[in-house]
C-alpha cells in the first residue's frame, strides 16, 4: 500500500459527459502529480500541484483541469469526454517538491463509451 | 523536450538468468534524475531504483543495478538472479529539476519482462 487512495476505482461514463477523480495524497506530502497512462500514448504526465499552487504542466487537455485543496486533496476534472479520454488515471504524490520519492496511487480506470 | 527511449518491446528470460533492460534519454538539462518502475499485472507502479544524475556511482538495490553512463545519455538496468515476480512491465523515466523542485515524470514507453520458469 502506497499510502496513496485514489476514488473511484473504475468508471465507466458516456462521450459528452464531465467526470471527478479523487486522490488523497500520502500524509504530510504536498506534491501530487497526476498521469494519464493509455494504449495509444503511453504514460503521459498531466499535471503537478504543490501546496495548493499549480506547479507545472505537461500534456493535458484545456478539457481537463485540476486543483488541490486546502487538506491537500486534489481532483482531477475531465470534461467533454471523447472515446480516447479511456485510460487509467494515476495520481502520486511526494514530499519536498517532488526531489525524493514519488509513490503512486492504484488509478482510476475510465472508460467512455 | 526531453525524450526516454526503451527500444526492447519485450523480454524473455528464464528464472535465475540475468536480465539487462536498456534505456537512452535526451535532455540539455543538467539537473535530472533517472528512475526505473515497475508495474505488474496488479497495475500499481512501484520505484525499483533511482539515480541522481550527479552521482557518478551506478546506483544498487538488492538484486537491481543500473548502468548509467552520462555522456552517452543511457540508463540501463540489470536484475540479477531474475524471479518469477519480477514478471511486469518496466518503465525508464526522466525528471528535471531546479531551485523551485521537480517537473512530473516523462516514461519511456516501456519493456514487457517475462520470466519464464
Amino acid at each position: 500500500d502506497s499510502g496513496v487512495t485514489q476514488t473511484p476505482k473504475h468508471l465507466i461514463t458516456a462521450t459528452g459527459q464531465r467526470v471527478t477523480l479523487r486522490c488523497s495524497p500520502r500524509s504530510g506530502d504536498l506534491s501530487v502529480y497526476w498521469y494519464q497512462q493509455s494504449l495509444d500514448q503511453g504514460l503521459q504526465f498531466l499535471i503537478q500541484y504543490y501546496n495548493g499552487e499549480e506547479r507545472a504542466k505537461g500534456n493535458i487537455l484545456e478539457r481537463f483541469s485540476a486543483q488541490q485543496f486546502p487538506d491537500l486533496h486534489s481532483e482531477l476534472n475531465l470534461s467533454s469526454l471523447e472515446l480516447g479520454d479511456s485510460a487509467l488515471y494515476f495520481c502520486a504524490s511526494s514530499s519536498h517538491r517532488g526531489l525524493d520519492e514519488a509513490f503512486f496511487g492504484q488509478g482510476t480506470r475510465l472508460t467512455v463509451v | 523536450a526531453q525524450t526516454v527511449t526503451q527500444s526492447q518491446p519485450e523480454m524473455s528470460v528464464q528464472e535465475a538468468e540475468t536480465v539487462t533492460l536498456s534505456c537512452t534519454y535526451d535532455t540539455s538539462e543538467n539537473n535530472y534524475y533517472l528512475f526505473w518502475y515497475k508495474q505488474p499485472p496488479s497495475r500499481q507502479m512501484i520505484l525499483v531504483i533511482r539515480q541522481e544524475a550527479y552521482k557518478q556511482q551506478n546506483a544498487t538495490e538488492n538484486r537491481f543495478s543500473v548502468n548509467f553512463q552520462k555522456a552517452a545519455k543511457s540508463f540501463s538496468l540489470k536484475i540479477s538472479d531474475s524471479q518469477l515476480g519480477d514478471t511486469a512491465m518496466y518503465f525508464c523515466a526522466f525528471m528535471e529539476y531546479s531551485g523551485g523542485g521537480a517537473d512530473g515524470l516523462t516514461f519511456g514507453k516501456g519493456t514487457h519482462l517475462i520470466i519464464q520458469p
